[in-house]
């Protein structure tokens, strides 16, 4: 699975849009993009997707670059529940892949009020 | 989406001593996961859990130090053997079915202390 870069931390207002960059320049054509996030003290929790298009969905949109070689994960109106660490992974579509994810070291978000 | 619940939440252990943990799905699942988690750092693969088969594991990980069972689709258990102190982590259940457009659910983690 190709390899993911993310800034190791961001701080954002709340109420303001949260833009959490992810490059992934080695992708390859069958790679897909996942976010997910863990909130302390708790597992992860899947955020959203993609492949090629832009995507959204009630959590987030996800924008991808044309090249697919980056991403940017927004959360629109980012709330105080919403700091937690950000895991943006790339994984091959293959069965014989399986469903496992490669961690990387996220981006520690932190909302400020 | 899979709900994931996982016993125990933690623990305090010995060293030389072992623990199971429990991973309990409340829906049939193709694939079964158990990951790491150490102090501050991000999570590690440790096997993928193989119903009716012996369990695949990542690089570094062995089945005598992390044996696992998977008896059926919704249930799975991870063995600490032997434990030490480096063993000190969160160790976290997920399932998911096959294919990418299947996301993974993460159980909430049992905490592990090993003194």
């Amino acid at each position: 699975d190709a390899k993911t870069t993310q800034p190791p931390s961001m701080d954002c207002a709340e109420g303001r849009a949260a833009n959490l960059p992810c490059n992934h320049s080695t992708i390859s054509g069958n790679e897909y993009v996942y976010w997910y996030r863990q909130i302390h003290s708790q597992g992860p929790q899947y955020i959203i997707h993609g492949l090629k298009n832009n995507e959204t969905n009630e959590m987030a949109s996800l924008i991808i670059t044309e090249d697919r070689k980056s991403s940017t994960l927004i959360l629109p109106h980012a709330t105080l529940r919403d700091t937690a660490v950000y895991y943006c992974i790339v994984r091959v579509a293959l069965p014989a892949a399986g469903n496992k994810l490669t961690f990387g070291g996220g981006t520690r978000v932190l909302v400020k009020p | 989406s899979a709900v994931i619940s996982q016993k125990p939440s933690r623990d305090i252990c010995q060293r030389g001593t072992s623990l199971t943990i429990q991973c309990q799905v409340d829906s049939q699942v193709t694939m079964m996961f158990w990951y790491r988690q150490q102090p501050g750092q991000s999570l590690t693969l440790i096997a993928t859990a193989n119903q009716g088969s012996e369990a695949t594991y990542e690089s570094g990980f062995v089945i005598d130090k992390f044996p696992i069972s998977r008896p059926n689709l919704t249930f799975s258990t991870l063995t600490v053997s032997n434990m030490s102190p480096e063993d000190s982590s969160i160790y976290l259940c997920s399932a998911g079915g096959q294919g990418a457009y299947n996301e993974q659910f993460f159980g909430p983690g049992t905490r592990l202390t090993v003194l």
